[in-house]
């Protein structure tokens, strides 16, 4: 059974750093590109970050170009995502999700507030 | 960036009828691999979105056949036949052609 569990959540003033983990289970992770998206509470879904199987390629949105960090290790199945300079509008429910879209983990919620 | 026009933005619809969502995208979604990358996910109540058409009309592990996807270059429908109680939530289209990917704005389905 696939799964992804993230991890990571909670909450931190403007202007400051944290770091997401999503661990893969039930498939062969490092054959995969895997997925950032997050969604802010009761919008829709935005996708932000994309990397390669291999870590050759990584994408973003502009709204998080510069200060966010996708990255993974596939020796321990598992995906990042490095957040600075956090700022209110990054408020949501963070998804990691395998391409193309076809699993997707629970959820966490990062909440950027003073 | 390419631009994920969904309609109508809400359904409400009575258990066994049929309907019917619309994805229009500002640019072709054919890759130069000759695929289409045009993806749709359903996001129950209180839950992770789920896969259930990809590139454009392939269903989704376990995904029921009342479902189907439509299409090619900008335009998309996906239709649902004889709806469930099941079906309720917002129905997204995703793009995955060019970067960055974008999603429609979403159609929330609601049973009568």
């Amino acid at each position: 059974e696939v799964q992804l569990v993230e991890s990571g959540e909670g909450l931190v003033q403007p202007g400051s750093s944290m770091k997401l983990s999503c661990v893969a289970s039930g498939f062969t992770f490092s054959n995969y590109g895997m997925n950032w998206i997050r969604q802010a509470p009761k919008k829709g879904l935005e996708w932000i970050a994309l990397i390669y199987y291999d870590s050759s390629s990584k994408y973003y949105a502009d709204s998080v170009k510069g200060r966010f960090t996708i990255s993974r290790d596939n020796s321990k199945n598992t995906l990042y995502l490095e957040m600075n300079s956090l700022r209110s509008e990054d408020t949501a429910m963070y998804y990691c999700a395998k391409f193309p879209f076809d699993y997707w983990g629970q959820g966490v919620m990062v909440t950027v507030s003073s | 960036d390419v631009v994920m026009t969904q309609t109508p933005p809400s359904l409400s619809v009575a258990i066994g009828q049929s309907v019917s969502i619309s994805c229009k995208s500002s640019q072709s979604l054919v890759y130069s691999d000759g695929k289409t990358y045009l993806h749709w996910l359903l996001q129950s109540p209180g839950q992770s979105p789920k896969l259930l058409i990809y590139q454009v009309s392939n269903l989704g592990s376990g995904v029921p056949d009342r479902f189907s996807g439509t299409g090619s270059q900008k335009d998309f429908t996906l239709k649902i036949s004889r709806v469930e109680a099941e079906d309720l939530g917002v129905y997204y289209c995703v793009q995955a052609t060019h970067f960055p990917l974008t999603f429609g704005s979403g159609t929330k389905l609601e049973i009568k």
